[in-house]
Parts: structure tokens; sequence; C-alpha cells
């Protein structure tokens, strides 16, 4: 069954410190990828997308993400963590074909600490 | 620039009454979705519109029906609510199924 999956459902880090959020999904060919942030009691926001092409994307926020074919992953990362980078975290797939929705993972809350 | 915009924001019903989220987007967007969100599960899709003009169900479809009024406007309406449909509702829109969802901020909705 197609599915994504984020393996952590809550990481706490330092501020300051690195961050990697974890993304694994199971699709038969590569989707089109991507992450969005949640901040309490709000809507979501596009962090950044992967269609095709370098595998390495920037996004907003001084967020990066790495897509790896071979182990169906699209981790995001981020060199030091702000205070206010504390939110939930989702990544979300779409098949490369027309007709078909964006599907989310479960989510990681991010908490940071001082 | 508006975006997606839902109504209402928040809203109590009780058990077996009904009601429409309104939502429409200023996007010129071909796609218009509705997820819920509950603790722990991420946002899963209710229902989803390609195109104008057709309606297809996504994971959680059960105690939903919806319309696509235009090209613009894309409403939810529960029949019956129940207690299980207490969750945040969330509308979005795409330029095609394929392309990223701009999302709406949400209408938290309780069930006694």
């Amino acid at each position: 069954a197609q599915s994504v999956t984020q393996p952590d459902i809550h990481i706490t880090v330092s501020e300051g410190a690195s961050l990697e959020l974890r993304c694994n999904y199971s699709y038969g060919a590569t989707p089109y990828l991507f992450w969005y942030v949640q901040s309490p009691g709000q809507g979501l926001q596009l962090l950044l997308k992967y269609f095709s092409g370098d595998t390495l994307v920037q996004g907003i926020k001084g967020f990066e993400a790495e897509f790896k074919r071979s182990q169906s992953s699209f981790n995001l990362r981020k060199p030091s963590v702000h205070w206010s980078d504390a939110a939930e975290y989702f990544c979300a797939v779409v098949p490369n074909q027309a007709g078909t929705a964006l599907i989310f993972g479960k989510g990681t809350t991010l908490s940071v600490s001082s | 620039n508006a975006g997606v915009t839902q109504t209402p924001k928040f809203q109590v019903l009780k058990t077996g009454q009904s009601m429409t989220l309104q939502c429409a987007q200023d996007m010129n967007h071909n796609s218009m979705y509705w997820y819920r969100q509950d603790p722990g599960m991420g946002l899963r899709l209710i229902y989803y519109s390609a195109s104008e003009g057709t309606t297809d169900k996504g994971e959680v479809p059960n105690g939903y029906n919806v319309s696509r009024l235009n090209k613009r406007e894309f409403s939810l309406r529960l029949e019956s609510a129940a207690p299980s449909q207490t969750s945040v509702y969330f509308c979005a829109s795409s330029l095609t199924t394929n392309t990223e969802a701009f999302f709406g901020q949400g209408t938290r909705l309780t069930v006694v």
C-alpha cells in the first residue's frame, strides 16, 4: 500500500543544534515530495518541495531536504535550530500522475530547548 | 491576497445536527481538498476535487459529502454529525493535483 512514514513522533533539540527529521515513502515510482510546517493553531505552510533534478533542495527559513531514491527517503535538515522553529512538521507526497491527491505522514513535533 | 478562506473558524454541533463548511480560493486553482486533522493521525484526506465538475473520495469519506460549487468554492457537508467527527478541518487548493497545496486556517469542529 502507498504510504508516508515519519518515524519520529516527537523530537527535542537544543537551540543552535542541528536538526534532521526523517521521512520515508512507499510508492511504485518516485512521487513529488513536500515538507510542510504547522505552528500551533495555524494552517500549514510549505517549507520546500522536490519534483525532479537536484536531489538537495533548499526551502524557506533555512531548511533543506535531500531526496535519496535508493532509500525512498526525503529527510528535512537545518544546520542550527532557533526557538521559533518549534512546530509540527509534515512530510507529504503525491504520485507523479494526474488525478491523485497529496497524502501526509503523521507528523513530527519539534520542541526546542534553551 | 486572501488565498484559501474557510468559514466558520469554530463550530459546536450537537449529535445529529447538520452543517456545511465553506471554502473558497482566489488563486484560480483547479484542484481543491478537504482534510481532517486529529492528534497523532496527521492530516487525512476526506474528499478532493481534481478539477471543476469532479469529486473523489479520499481516505476517510464516510459521513461527509462535498460539492464543488464552481472553480473557487468547495464545500463539505456533515449530514448527521457524530462525536467521532470532532476534529480540525482544513481546506486546501492547488493548481493541479501534483503541485503544492495551499491551506486555509482551519475549522475547529466539536460535536457533543
